[in-house]
């Protein structure tokens, strides 16, 4: 089955700097890549995604980019501010199995 | 959260007694899935259902049960079978149109004394 391996678990960062969480992959039929942003109590929340035939999508500060020779993707998100501290998701899916995998979610802290 | 509803928000049950989740939507989705949170870690899938009257299991089934009755509820029962119950249970849904894209409920944070 599919694998997904997440790192950090945990980062911190000033505010205004940018912060990377990287995620890789073992199955090479998945084709969806989401990224969550769960907070505290909460339900996750889907922040960007990324489909298997395009290697970046942007979206404000928030962009991901995609490998897939590599089999790994990345959440970049810039000019971080204190409500973007949250825990953070990676998933991947084979859109025809039905089922996502998720990483163990890394935890950002954005210090004012 | 939108449209998906998991109630309660907290829940407690004795060591023992099975205990029924609720999970409902109204945004018209195939798809729904029941997943586990514990401290630290990731989402575990218990059990999907991508049509009424069918579902399959996930990584961790063991020690729980569902039904799929109709297309806007997924109720999942904790049984006495499964070993450590206490965790995080969130509801998730997907529409068929939109294939990967799946939308969470609030969850409900489960408690066994």
């Amino acid at each position: 089955g599919e694998n997904v391996e997440q790192h950090p678990s945990t980062l911190s960062v000033q505010e205004g700097d940018s912060a990377v969480i990287k995620c890789t992959y073992s199955d090479s039929a998945s084709n969806y890549f989401p990224w969550y942003k769960q907070e505290l109590g909460k339900g996750p929340q889907l922040i960007i995604d990324i489909r298997s035939n395009v290697g970046e999508k942007k979206d404000q500060r928030i962009a991901v980019t995609l490998n897939k020779t590599a089999k790994h993707f990345s959440l970049h998100i810039t000019e971080t501010q204190p409500e973007d501290s949250a825990v953070y998701f990676c998933a991947a899916k084979d859109t025809n199995a039905g089922k996502s995998t998720f990483g163990d979610g890394t935890t950002l802290t954005v210090k004012p | 959260d939108g449209g998906i509803t998991q109630s309660p928000k907290y829940l407690f049950r004795k060591e023992g007694q099975n205990v029924t989740l609720s999970c409902e939507q109204n945004l018209n989705h195939d798809a729904m899935y029941w997943y586990r949170q514990d401290p630290g870690q990731g989402l575990r899938l218990i059990y999907y259902s991508q049509i009424v009257n069918d579902f399959q299991k996930g990584d961790i089934a063991e020690g729980y049960s569902v039904s799929r009755e109709k297309k806007e509820s997924f109720p999942l029962t904790v049984t006495s079978a499964q070993k450590n119950p206490t965790a995080f249970y969130l509801c998730a849904t997907q529409p068929r149109a939109r294939r990967g894209e799946q939308f969470f409920g609030p969850g409900t944070r489960l408690t066994v004394l």
